[in-house]
């Protein structure tokens, strides 16, 4: 079964500062990985996503990801975060249903909260 | 263009009740997927609707049903509520296709269960 493991459930950072959010996931198959982020009293928005294809994927907000096979990881990185940066960050893995073509169904992290202060 | 839409926003039950959330899916997609999501914890897949049928299920009791409407629009719906049923309920949507899995799901702002 696939698994991932956000390794901080925390992370205080100042404003300007960079930050990395760590994500590491168990998979036997090729995966899908997803950065979501969840604002307060909100859904969740899509921040970037890796099919196939370059390792470092670009996503909204000046967000980035890189994906390492060899490492499982997929961690998040910003080079300044800003105040308005502060969320809730969920990294999730597409699940590969058995026997059958991929669902799209999503495996959660336990989610990071970024914490940026001024 | 509309996004995933939820209703409704907040919602009060007693334990034994029963509830119906609903979800209208982002205009174009056809495929909806339905996640509980408890305080402090990430989202937990219950089950997906493609072509008005359930396509997978995750670990969550028969007490958890849904359905889905040929406008492709969806319903949850949960049985002899427990306490522990207390969590925001999202609904995601996606387009189906050979690989869907690569599709990404939109989110709806989800409905916040109580149960007393």
């Amino acid at each position: 079964a696939q698994s991932v493991t956000q390794l901080d459930s925390q992370v205080p950072v100042f404003e300007e500062a960079p930050v990395e959010l760590r994500c590491n996931y168990s998979s036997s198959v090729s995966v899908y990985l997803f950065w979501y982020v969840q604002y307060p009293n909100q859904g969740l928005q899509l921040l970037l996503k890796y099919l196939s294809g370059s390792t470092l994927v670009k996503g909204i907000n000046g967000f980035e990801a890189e994906f390492n096979k060899s490492q499982t990881s997929f961690h998040l990185r910003k080079p300044s975060v800003h105040i308005s940066d502060t969320a809730e960050y969920f990294c999730a893995v597409s699940d590969l249903w058995e026997g059958s073509s991929n669902t799209g169904k999503l495996i959660f992290g336990q989610g990071t909260t970024l914490q940026v202060k001024p | 263009d509309a996004g995933v839409t939820q209703s409704p926003t907040h919602l009060i039950k007693t334990r034994g009740q029963q509830v119906t959330l609903r979800c209208s899916p982002k205009s174009g997609h056809d495929t909806v997927s339905w996640y509980q999501q408890a305080l402090g914890q990430g989202p937990q897949f219950i089950f997906q609707y493609y072509e008005e049928e359930e396509r997978q299920r995750g670990n969550f009791p028969d007490r958890f049903s849904g359905h889905q409407f040929p406008n492709y629009s969806s319903e949850l719906n949960v049985n002899a509520l427990l306490l522990g049923d207390s969590a925001l309920y999202l609904c995601a949507s996606s387009l189906a296709g050979s690989r869907i899995g690569n599709q990404p799901q939109h989110f709806g702002d989800g409905t916040r269960l109580s149960i007393l």
